[in-house]
């Protein structure tokens, strides 16, 4: 079984600019939820879906959204790009809420 | 408001040592508890999952366990090899305001010597 897969896996942009990152989860997973991991705050949480819908979301500013499709696939969003939002982005996938979570390789997003 | 704690910060051992990693949590209403191991700049890799039911859960030369009472998980890794340099996570997940969330602690750089 395939596991968690995200594009681009590298990313270099500019103040400014925006970004669409892109999350496919394992097959049968219902439930993507995206991370920002730096090295100063470590692991932490964005949002998650489930059956295309937000379920849950953590305190980062409105600039940062997301969606996902009825194939479970994921996209995130960053407009209006700060120098602070270089990071790994990290994406999961599960089957409910309760259950085990795996994750893609990331993205690192670089903003010059 | 969860918050989880690792203790060592950084660890480094001796090839063949058995070891320890503490992983401690502020509110015991969890469900579940993950451990992971990262590798520099990659994605993180599941190792054990521990239901809120459970104590402890079993993997080769990994064993986690989890005491929800006193807000204390830790992960055995017995006869450490050098391959187990990473990284290790854990994972507390429940409920908190606006559903259902996981958080992360800091984690445990862990050196293993040849």
């Amino acid at each position: 079984k395939a596991g968690v897969t995200q594009t681009p896996r590298y990313l270099i942009k500019t103040r400014g600019q925006q970004v669409t990152l892109s999350c496919s989860p394992i097959s049968g997973h219902r439930s993507v939820s995206w991370y920002q991991q730096t090295p100063g705050q470590g692991l932490q949480f964005l949002f998650e879906y489930f059956s295309e819908t937000q379920r849950n979301k953590g305190n980062f500013p409105g600039r940062f959204s997301g969606r996902q499709f009825s194939n479970s696939r994921s996209e995130m969003n960053v407009s209006t790009l700060e120098l602070g939002d270089s990071a790994l982005y990290l994406c999961a996938s599960r089957t409910g809420e309760y259950n085990e979570q795996f994750f893609g390789p990331g993205t690192r997003l670089t903003v010059l | 408001k969860q918050e989880v704690t690792q203790i060592p910060a950084a660890l480094s051992v001796p090839e063949g040592e058995n070891l320890v990693l503490n992983c401690s949590f502020t509110d015991s209403a969890i469900y579940n508890l993950q451990w992971f191991r990262q590798d520099p700049g990659k994605g993180l890799t599941s190792l054990l999952l521990i239901q809120s039911s459970q104590r402890e859960q079993t993997s080769g030369r990994l064993n986690a366990s989890l005491d929800k009472s006193s807000g204390r998980s830790t992960l055995y890794i017995a006869a450490s090899q050098p391959g187990d340099s990473a990284t290790y996570l854990c994972a507390a997940g429940g409920e908190s305001t606006g559903g259902f969330k996981t958080i992360f602690g800091a984690g445990t750089r862990l050196f293993v010597k040849a």
